[in-house]
């Protein structure tokens, strides 16, 4: 079990370009989660999707932040138009399932907008 | 909402002492809680869970009690190790949820002096 894989582990985009993050959860596991990380705001929720199907996005942005599940194996997050506070760690995680059961992260994505 | 607040950090301390991270929260649901922790480089994982209110949880010599009239959920450690160091998160989702979407503390980063 390789745990959740995000790629890439490191991305650096110029303000005003495209961004996109993805993520393979864990085998089997029917939830997928995406959180952003900040120093200042800690670990904040974006979306959450189940069975593929989107769930709750009431943490995205608005505007410029997306994401879609395509598949059961991948997820991917995209931001367009990057600004300099888009710069953050994001987080993919999966679980079984809901009510409490352990949910596992990724080693995150470190996105930095210059 | 739900929100969880946690002992501001850093906090420093010498191996060998003990550790208390305050942690309450509000909700209203009943939730499940949990202590994650993460290291440099890697996403938060799993310390442990408490499902039930006045239940103790405990992992690699970590504890905390869910303590349900005074909404807290303090954890201990008597005597820390180096390798103790990291950042630890308190989060909660509502237990009879069909969703999984955990809601952290800002985290304390514990910094432990051989």
């Amino acid at each position: 079990n390789a745990g959740v894989i995000q790629t890439p582990r490191h991305k650096v985009t110029g303000k005003g370009q495209e961004a996109t993050l993805w993520c393979e959860p864990i085998s089997g596991h029917s939830a997928v989660f995406w959180y952003r990380q900040t120093i200042v705001q800690g670990l904040e929720f974006l979306t959450y999707f189940r069975n593929q199907a989107p769930i709750d996005d009431s943490g995205m942005p608005k505007e410029r932040f997306s994401a879609q599940m395509p598949n059961q194996s991948h997820s991917t997050l995209k931001i367009q138009s990057t600004q300099p506070q888009d710069s953050a760690v994001y987080l993919c995680a999966s679980s079984l399932g809901g009510g409490g059961t352990e949910v596992f992260f990724g080693k995150g994505t470190r996105l930095t907008v210059v | 909402g739900d929100s969880v607040t946690q002992t501001e950090g850093p906090v420093t301390l010498s191996e060998g002492t003990s550790l208390t991270v305050n942690c309450s929260y509000e909700t209203k649901q009943y939730p499940t809680l949990f202590w994650y922790v993460q290291y440099p480089g890697e996403g938060p994982q799993l310390l442990f869970k408490v499902p039930k209110a006045n239940e103790k949880g405990s992992n690699r010599g970590f504890e905390a009690t869910y303590n349900k009239e005074a909404t807290s959920f303090h954890l201990q450690k008597a005597s820390v190790q180096e390798s103790d160091s990291a950042v630890y998160y308190c989060a909660l989702v509502p237990t009879n949820s069909a969703g999984n979407k955990l809601t952290f503390g800002i985290g304390t980063r514990v910094l432990v002096r051989p």
